[in-house]
């Protein structure tokens, strides 16, 4: 199975400012169809989840374009240009590319 | 565009409960879909995988042998029969459905409480 790590797994940010989550994994996310099947998520407190980057870098329907995805093979960050409130919560990374599809553990984003 | 999961509540160790999901404002029957958990306080499980057609399946470990995850296109719904309930199976069980590699549409949950 492929593990997913994320840090930090906490992170006090401040408005206005920017915020990075990395995410790792124990092995390469590059499928064999040459596309890299690693997303984000973010779950605010009592939502469920919802798809904020897929394929490392592409913005899903709607998301702001503060939020930016990158990396490649094991190694990848998301960034927030410039927090704010709505943007606390829980984030995830996840890899589609291989079964067990699986999660990092979560980063918690909240405001110092 | 929506998935309404039903079907949680709480039942005993060694217990049956199918989850359903209905979807709509998409075309159910050319996505994959999926069952995601997460466990009070902790993080996401992902749990079985279908293929639009139905004719290939996936499970987490944890539940191969218990869980049989289906579909019914022509009613637009995603199911998920699960047997011989455990302690460990309590979370809340998100229908999902797959694109790109990445699950891009959500239901609310619902939730499994399995508890004597």
């Amino acid at each position: 199975d492929i593990v997913m790590t994320q840090t930090p797994l906490s992170s006090p940010v401040t408005l206005g400012q920017p915020a990075s989550i990395s995410c790792r994994s124990s092995q390469s996310l590059a499928d064999r169809d040459g596309n890299t099947y690693l997303s984000w998520l973010h779950q605010r407190p009592g939502q469920p989840p919802r798809l904020l980057i897929y394929m490392i870098s592409h913005r899903f329907s709607g998301v702001p374009d503060r939020f930016s995805g990158s990396g490649a093979g094991t190694d990848f960050t998301l960034q927030i240009s410039r927090v704010e409130a709505e943007d606390v919560g829980v984030y995830y990374c996840m890899q589609g590319t291989q079964f067990p599809i699986t999660f990092g553990p979560g980063t918690k984003v909240d405001i110092k | 565009v929506q998935l309404v999961e039903s079907g949680g509540g709480l039942v005993q160790p060694g217990g049956s409960l199918r989850l359903s999901c209905a979807g709509s404002g998409f075309t159910l029957r050319i996505s994959w879909m999926a069952w995601v958990r997460q466990a009070p306080g902790k993080g996401l499980e992902w749990v079985a995988n279908i293929k639009p057609d139905g004719d290939e399946t996936d499970y987490v470990d944890s539940v191969k042998g218990r869980f049989i995850v289906s579909r019914d296109n022509a009613k637009n719904s995603l199911y998920l029969q699960m047997n011989n309930l455990r302690a460990e199976d309590t979370a809340l069980y998100y229908c999902v459905r797959g694109s790109i590699g990445a699950y891009d549409i959500w239901g609310q949950g619902t939730m499994v409480t399995v508890s004597s």
